[in-house]
């Protein structure tokens, strides 16, 4: 059965880099398109962006200046970094998975999420 | 810029209600709406997809109908257990888009 576990700092400081990490297990990260999707204390889901395994991106135009999504199919692990971040990017954070292959289709598998706090 | 919006934004019923959430996309999506259940310290939940289809393991008081830009949850007979924040989501290959969620509460 595929999991997903997000890994990174709990804590960055503002105007720094929000680096995460999301690793794939027990299936290949191949013919997926891959998400990143956060939530901010007491607000609703927001999508980031996704990379499929080949390398093709695409960001929620509201991040999109700020936002790299990358895969490294060696490590079955896809990373998110975030710049400039400000207490507006608090969140937990969480990387998910279509239930189809091919499609960006509906999230079937998600990490646990990690909680990410922008402050000094 | 897509928007979800959903209503209401939170809901108390009795158990064993028939109970309603809805969405509204504000282009057509055609049935390219997913429904998540939302426990607090726990993951997002897929209960239904392309609209109306129930996902494996999901209780079948639970159902899905809409089209375009209309689009209703509904859970036939209210249980304990589905306390929860229920959200909707347009998906297809340009983004994804969630709505702000229903927050749902036992009277």
């Amino acid at each position: 059965q595929v999991q997903l576990q997000e890994s990174g700092p709990g804590l960055v400081k503002p105007s720094e880099t929000l680096s995460l990490t999301c690793t794939v297990s027990g299936g290949s990260i191949s013919s997926y398109y891959w998400s990143w999707i956060r939530q901010p204390p007491g607000k609703g889901l927001e999508w980031i962006g996704y990379i499929y395994h080949d390398g093709s991106t695409n960001y929620n135009p509201s991040l999109k200046s700020r936002v790299t999504i990358s895969v490294d199919t060696s490590k079955n692990q896809f990373s998110l970094r975030l710049s400039s971040v400000t207490a507006a990017d608090t969140a937990v954070y969480y990387c998910g998975r279509p239930m189809l292959r091919e499609l960006p289709g509906p999230f079937d598998i998600w990490g646990q999420g990690t909680m990410v706090t922008v402050s000094s | 810029d897509m928007q979800m919006t959903q209503s209401p934004s939170s809901l108390s019923a009795s158990v064993g209600d028939r109970v309603t959430i809805t969405c509204r996309a504000s282009q057509g999506i055609s049935n390219h709406l997913a429904w998540y259940q939302h426990k607090p310290g726990t993951v997002p939940k897929l209960l239904i997809y392309a609209a109306s289809t129930l996902q494996s393991g999901v209780p079948s008081r639970f159902s899905g109908s809409g089209s375009g830009t209309d689009f209703t949850l509904t859970i036939s007979s209210l249980q304990p257990e589905d306390v929860a924040t229920y959200f909707c989501q347009k998906y297809n290959s340009a983004s994804y888009t969630f709505g702000q969620g229903t927050k749902l509460e036992i009277k």
